[in-house]
């Protein structure tokens, strides 16, 4: 019953493959992101959704592209893969209102060879 | 300069040791802090939550805010192997939650 679930946990891929990554909560929350941790552990928010519209987008190239098919989930597709975007991509969600608390997921490690 | 500062470490201590991590911020704006705990291979699970300036105490773990010189800190006491961990602190700005987070600071405690 875990409260974020990200599928899958690692991803081995090639560069200029298309890769997604799928992302459900069950914590009724209305709120989730998509945050990336590069190799020096720095998290940096991606995006975010709230009740399925999309509120936050941080410069994030047009080759990644999220998509909420409803509140409790949230995915994140990526074409043209390329070396930079290895990293360790961490889903979460929150309660909603400006102040509730981020609950994450255990990351995918997406490396890019 | 950085909007978050936080010295990444490692911070190695024996066990039983008082630990202090700390971070400063520059943006006003921040009204909402966290710290974070990322075990290896995990998600960061929050620790604590604060939205004023002083202390909040919770089991082994103070939270301490001061507002006037943007400064927080996390304080572990009697700390154990299990707490080896990276630490990140964490602001909100207001607004949608847009949660900020600093570089994280990597601890290991030994027996």
């Amino acid at each position: 019953d875990t409260a974020v679930s990200q599928t899958p946990k690692y991803l081995v891929t090639q560069m200029g493959n298309d890769k997604s990554i799928k992302c459900e909560q069950n914590l009724g929350h209305d709120t989730m992101y998509w945050y990336k941790q590069d190799s020096k552990k720095f998290l940096k928010i991606m995006f975010s959704y709230n009740n399925k519209e999309l509120i936050i987008n941080e410069t994030v190239p047009n080759r990644f592209s999220p998509k909420s098919p409803d509140k409790a989930h949230l995915n994140l597709h990526i074409n043209s893969l390329e070396l930079g975007d290895s990293a360790v991509y961490f889903c979460a969600s929150s309660q909603g209102g400006s102040e509730s608390p981020l609950h994450f997921g255990n990351g995918t490690r997406l490396t890019v060879t | 300069q950085k909007e978050v500062e936080q010295d990444p470490g490692p911070l190695s201590v024996p066990e039983g040791a008082i630990v202090s991590l700390n971070c400063t911020y520059s943006n006003s704006a921040f009204q909402y802090f966290m710290w974070y705990r990322q075990y290896s291979r995990k998600g960061p699970e929050l620790l604590m939550y604060t939205y004023s300036s002083g202390n909040k105490e919770d089991g082994r773990f103070t939270a301490q805010v001061d507002k006037s010189s943007k400064y927080i800190s996390l304080f572990i006491r009697d700390s154990q192997p299990s707490d080896s961990a990276t630490y990140l602190c964490a602001f909100f700005s207001g607004g949608y939650n847009k949660l900020i987070f600093g570089a994280g600071t990597r601890l290991a405690v030994h027996p």
